[in-house]
């Protein structure tokens, strides 16, 4: 069974970055994509996009071009998602979730990793 | 970018009762070349990630149970539990995976009335 174990809880300032990791076990990731999603407290969710291995492919989606970057290290089986230029609107917990070509759906998902971005 | 309005926002069910929660994209999440609806539907109890619940519109997850099913092709999509149970209190969200990008209803709080 695929197991997800995201990095622990961040604090930081406005106008500063975070990174975001997600250790993934038990599958081979070039078969897989990992997404990420978040969650404003009290809030729905909402898809920032995906990564592949295959071709190191990445797709973000359009709210968040430009200041995400989602990126793979496949000798510790990680994947990361650093965002940039924070401010309080992107106060949230952010989840990892696996997806593949033939299974599209996302599941399964990471603990979830709460920043928190406050002067 | 394709819209998904789910209804109601919150919903009070009696233990035993059956509830329902409507999911409406704003244009079709349905592939005729393959003939399957690209919709999910996801459980979330607080403090956790979502759960798959329903792929395909109707598919049930393994380990979910028969108490729910899925319904709907198109543009409108239902989740339905048969007979309500305590711990089904939680927050219900239908997604869509047709295109990019992909996209949540906003939720539906289920409580027991």
């Amino acid at each position: 069974q695929v197991q997800l174990v995201q990095s622990g809880p961040e604090v930081k300032k406005p106008g500063a970055s975070v990174k975001v990791s997600c250790k993934y076990s038990n599958y081979t990731f070039p078969s897989y994509a990992i997404t990420w999603v978040r969650q404003a407290p009290g809030e729905g969710l909402e898809w920032m996009g995906w990564i592949s291995a295959y071709r190191d492919n990445t797709h973000y989606a359009q709210k968040f071009q430009g200041r995400v970057t989602m990126t793979t290290d496949t000798s510790t089986s990680t994947v990361y998602m650093e965002l940039r230029s924070l401010t309080s609107d992107d106060t949230a917990v952010y989840y990892c979730a696996t997806t593949t070509m033939t299974t599209p759906w996302f599941d399964p998902w990471g603990q979830g990793t709460l920043v928190t971005v406050s002067s | 970018d394709i819209v998904m309005t789910q209804s109601p926002d919150s919903l009070a069910v009696s233990l035993g009762e059956r509830a329902t929660i409507n999911c409406k994209s704003s244009q079709s999440v349905f592939y005729s070349s393959n003939n399957r609806n690209y919709l999910a539907w996801y459980q979330q109890k607080p403090g956790q990630p979502p759960k798959l619940l329903i792929y395909w519109a109707s598919t049930r997850e393994s380990g979910v149970p028969d108490r729910f099913s899925g319904s709907g092709s198109g543009t409108d999509f239902t989740l339905t539990i048969s007979s309500l149970q305590a711990e089904d209190v939680a927050v219900y969200y239908c997604q869509q995976y047709y295109s990019i990008p992909y996209s949540f209803g906003q939720g539906t709080k289920l409580e027991i009335k």
